[in-house]
């Protein structure tokens, strides 16, 4: 079945860079998504990248797809105190109105 | 801009009882997920509804159901709930030529 794999946990000092990865095993997986949640809240949409790209870039943010290895990744460049969070992963297959299948996340602490 | 709204935002229960929770998508976005999110998990996809007919099913207890009315909104129905249904219930929505889905603040739902 789908699976969508992270690494638990990211420490970081503000400032830095945050890299958080994920990898996916369905290779008909075609979009590809980032959600933020701080404690207590729901989920944000950070971003989302489409299987046909290798990148994308959103002022802070930067999505790298290595569709061979399955790999994705989310780049936070002068990361903030205010992006601790969970960051999930998630992929779904087709488009709009079927499931999104999450991984368990990663707790990114930015330190002052 | 308009997100999605749940209510009520927190509920508390006996075993055995029933619950149910509200989802009123985003104005225009046709198409709504319920997802349920465990203490410490990640968000498991439980159903999805377009145009009032399912459109996807995941993980969904048979003590649950749920529809959507001709307004968009949806409600989730829950019998016999158990402490282990005790957990965060999001409702997402999209528009259907969309891939992006969009998360309420979600339910809390304490079962005691």
């Amino acid at each position: 079945g789908e699976d969508v794999e992270q690494s638990l946990f990211l420490s970081v000092r503000e400032g830095d860079s945050s890299v958080i990865n994920c990898t996916y095993t369905d290779s008909s997986s075609t979009y590809l998504y980032w959600y933020k949640q701080e404690p207590g809240a729901g989920l944000q949409l950070l971003t989302y990248i489409f299987s046909n790209m290798d990148m994308k870039q959103d002022q802070r943010l930067t999505v790298l797809l290595n569709k061979k290895d399955k790999h994705l990744s989310l780049r936070i460049a002068d990361t903030q105190t205010g992006d601790s969070a969970i960051y999930f992963c998630a992929e779904t297959e087709h488009q709009a109105g079927t499931a999104l299948i999450f991984g368990k996340g990663t707790t990114l602490s930015v330190s002052s | 801009a308009a997100g999605v709204i749940q209510s009520p935002r927190h509920l508390i229960k006996e075993k055995r009882e029933t619950a149910t929770l509200k989802c009123y998508p985003i104005p225009r976005h046709d198409t709504v997920y319920w997802y349920q999110q465990g203490p410490g998990q990640d968000p498991q996809f439980l159903i999805s509804f377009y145009e009032k007919m399912q459109s996807d099913k995941g993980s969904i207890p048979d003590r649950f159901s749920a529809q959507q009315f001709s307004d968009y909104h949806s409600e989730l129905n829950m019998s016999s709930l158990e402490l282990g249904d005790s957990a965060l219930y999001f409702c997402a929505s999209s528009a259907r030529r969309d891939n992006e889905q969009f998360f309420g603040p979600g339910t809390r739902l304490t079962v005691l």
